[in-house]
């Protein structure tokens, strides 16, 4: 069964926690994004990673880590540093072949709340 | 960074009927304008996607128009049906194979 896996589906925080938001895929795809989604509001970038043991912070990084040690696996930490973490957090990974070479698609999510 | 106006917000169409949502972009990178589609609690899902030297794509009851020297394209569902009822974002291109995504359209379909 091949896709985008997310990890935990629902995850609750306390403040002060840093939690780690799982990323797996078997696509061989070798770039992969994660994204924040707020209610009416699109989708925003966190981080993105061209490549394995590489990685480029997205438009709203701050309070966020990630790794890219495996081509397979793009973990997400959300740190204390992070002031408002409640939100759905989404994995892309992106195609470079397909119909246009570079397709995104997305995994499940994950739906984090701070408690 | 790129930005993309995304309208309407929501949209409430009867069955059957078009629903059309449009998007504006600023600039594009490379060659790829999307559609998603996401149900509530789901992840966004490709629906159709565009070259902009293409005025039109149809898929089934999806069409995108696209206009470049309007820097607007927009999507049109036809025969609108209840299992359209989601919320779709456009998406245009920016440097280093990144997207910009617009704010979303609810669209409900009444039977």
């Amino acid at each position: 069964d091949g896709g985008i896996t997310q990890s935990p589906k629902y995850l609750f925080r306390k403040e002060g926690q840093n939690v780690t938001l799982s990323c797996e895929q078997n696509l061989n795809h070798d770039a992969m994004y994660w994204y924040r989604q707020d209610p009416g509001q699109g989708l925003r970038l966190i981080y993105y990673s061209q490549i394995v043991n590489d990685f480029q912070k997205g438009d709203i990084a701050e309070g966020y880590s990630v790794s890219r040690e495996k081509k397979e696996s793009f973990p997400l930490t959300v740190t204390s540093a992070q002031k408002n973490p409640t939100a759905f957090y989404l994995c892309a990974t992106r195609t470079s072949g397909g119909n246009f070479g570079n397709e995104q698609f997305f995994g499940p999510g994950t739906r984090l709340t701070v408690l | 960074q790129q930005q993309v106006k995304q309208s309407p917000q929501s949209l409430i169409v009867q069955k059957g009927g078009i629903s059309i949502i449009n998007c504006a972009y600023e600039n594009t990178a490379f060659d790829y304008f999307p559609w998603y589609q996401q149900f509530p609690g789901k992840g966004p899902a490709l629906l159709i996607a565009i070259r902009p030297d293409v005025s039109e794509k149809k898929e089934g009851r999806f069409t995108i128009s696209f206009n470049k020297s309007a820097k607007q394209f927009s999507l049109h569902i036809m025969d609108s049906q209840p299992g359209d009822s989601a919320t779709y974002f456009c998406a245009a291109p920016r440097a280093d194979y990144k997207l910009s995504f617009g704010a979303g359209t609810t669209v409900t379909v009444r039977a």
